[in-house]
């Protein structure tokens, strides 16, 4: 079956870094996308990773490897409004995503 | 570029009326859109793949007959929710997926359908 794990909460303190971690399982695999989600908002799309290796883009980078199915976002210099839901989704064979079920971080002063 | 907008932003209906939500890609052209539903503290569901002048493909579990996908163009799809229940009552989100070559990896959300069923 296809399936995508993610921690379901984590919480860091202001201004440090925090790496969130997701595993997939799919019928093929064509990327990765991670997404923030505010509480009652629809996701933003955040990075796409299809080839091994880190992406970074300012305070967010992304990594991926292909042979383990495995995947980490990681945030730093966390701010205050870095406090959402962050969602795991890959792409499989018939270009479908497959949703992680998020993971609440949280940030503490 | 890349924007898509839903409407209404929130609805309020009774039990047994029939609720329509509306898709558009605003700015580039989507042969597929996909309809989500996320209940509170879950994560999206998909609930059916719509293709530009072709039937939806519908997820297990989502009655086709029950929620109508109509994508009659390029840039816009329509979800139906036909005699609402409470049960019913989630937020619906839709994403479109750009032809535009390099892009067609990604999905661009729509903010997000508030359905309320009393």
């Amino acid at each position: 079956g296809q399936n995508i794990d993610q921690p379901t909460e984590m919480t860091a303190t202001e201004g440090a870094i925090v790496q969130i971690n997701c595993t997939y399982q799919t019928s093929g695999f064509n990327g990765l996308f991670w997404y923030q989600q505010h509480a009652g908002e629809a996701p933003t799309f955040l990075s796409y990773n299809v080839l091994d290796g880190l992406e970074e883009k300012g305070r967010f980078s992304s990594f991926l490897s292909r042979s383990k199915g495995y995947s980490y976002l990681l945030l730093k210099e966390l701010q205050m409004k870095d406090s959402a839901s962050y969602l795991c989704a890959a792409i499989d064979s018939n270009y479908q995503l497959i949703w992680g079920a998020g993971t609440k971080l949280i940030i503490k002063p | 570029g890349a924007v898509v907008s839903q409407h209404p932003s929130w609805v309020i209906c009774k039990s047994g009326t029939s609720v329509k939500i509306e898709c558009r890609s605003l700015d580039f052209q989507a042969t597929t859109m996909f309809w989500y539903r996320q209940f509170p503290k879950q994560s999206l569901m998909l609930m059916a793949t719509s293709n530009e002048g072709s039937k939806a493909t519908y997820e297990q579990g989502v009655e086709k007959d029950k929620f109508l996908i109509n994508h009659a163009s390029l840039t816009l799809s329509t979800l139906t929710v036909t005699s609402a229940h409470p049960e019913d009552s989630s937020f619906y989100i839709c994403s479109a997926r750009d032809t535009r070559e390099g892009l067609e990896n990604e999905q661009f959300f729509g903010p997000g359908t508030r359905l309320t069923v009393l």
